[in-house]
């Protein structure tokens, strides 16, 4: 089956500087990758996905790109802000019919804004 | 977007005894929703795959006597913890999704077996 692993476990920043999180899979027929937002005691929120046959999406501060050859995809939050500290998942999951597939999940990465 | 609604959202039992969760998709219909675990600390796993009409699908490694599930309409799958015991404490959370949608999350039970 598909794995996820996702680095860093922690990651500490300052107010306004920019923060970069990891995921590589293991299956190459995954293609819908996901990032979720946790805050504690909380249901994941989507903040933003990607699908292999995109190499880059952005939404504000937010932007996701995929290497479907080396099989990586990776966060990025630029002018990070306090309300961003949360612990981020990265996930994967093959097929279509992408509402109806589980999600394989990363380890997550506890992301910490220094105001 | 869609809406999945997860009840309850925290329940204390005793140790042996039985617990049902509840997750429903409010506005669409689910043939096919999914069960995770979360620990402390640690990543959502998938427990089980619960499938309309059908036996649900377990994961290796989940008893499938211990996490009872049961699919009976397109709307309400149920998940039910029996024999609890404190090592089953954790926060239960089911997704369900249309076909080509990101996955709903329910807003997950905090289950806390004393």
């Amino acid at each position: 089956g598909e794995n996820v692993e996702q680095h860093p476990s922690t990651l500490s920043v300052q107010e306004g500087d920019s923060a970069v999180i990891k995921c590589t899979y293991s299956d190459s027929a995954s293609n819908y990758f996901p990032w979720y937002k946790q805050e504690l005691g909380k249901r994941p929120q989507l903040i933003i996905d990607i699908r292999s046959n995109v190499g880059e999406k952005k939404d504000q501060r937010i932007a996701v790109t995929l290497n479907k050859t080396a099989k990586h995809f990776s966060l990025h939050i630029t002018e990070t802000q306090p309300e961003d500290s949360a612990v981020y998942f990265c996930a994967a999951t093959l097929g279509g019919d992408t509402g109806r597939r589980a999600l394989t999940f990363g380890s997550g990465t506890r992301l910490q804004v220094q105001p | 977007g869609a809406v999945v609604s997860q009840h309850p959202s925290w329940v204390i039992c005793k140790s042996g005894t039985s617990v049902k969760i509840e997750c429903r998709s409010l506005d669409f219909q689910a043939t096919t929703m999914f069960w995770y675990r979360q620990f402390p600390k640690q990543s959502l796993m998938l427990m089980a795959t619960s499938n309309e009409g059908s036996k649900a699908t377990y994961e290796q490694g989940v008893e499938k006597d211990k996490f009872l599930i049961n699919h009976a309409s397109l709307t309400l799958s149920t998940l039910t913890v029996t024999s609890a015991h404190p090592e089953d404490s954790s926060f239960y959370i089911c997704s369900a999704g249309r076909r080509n949608t990101e996955a709903f999350f329910g807003q997950g039970t905090r289950l806390t077996v004393v």
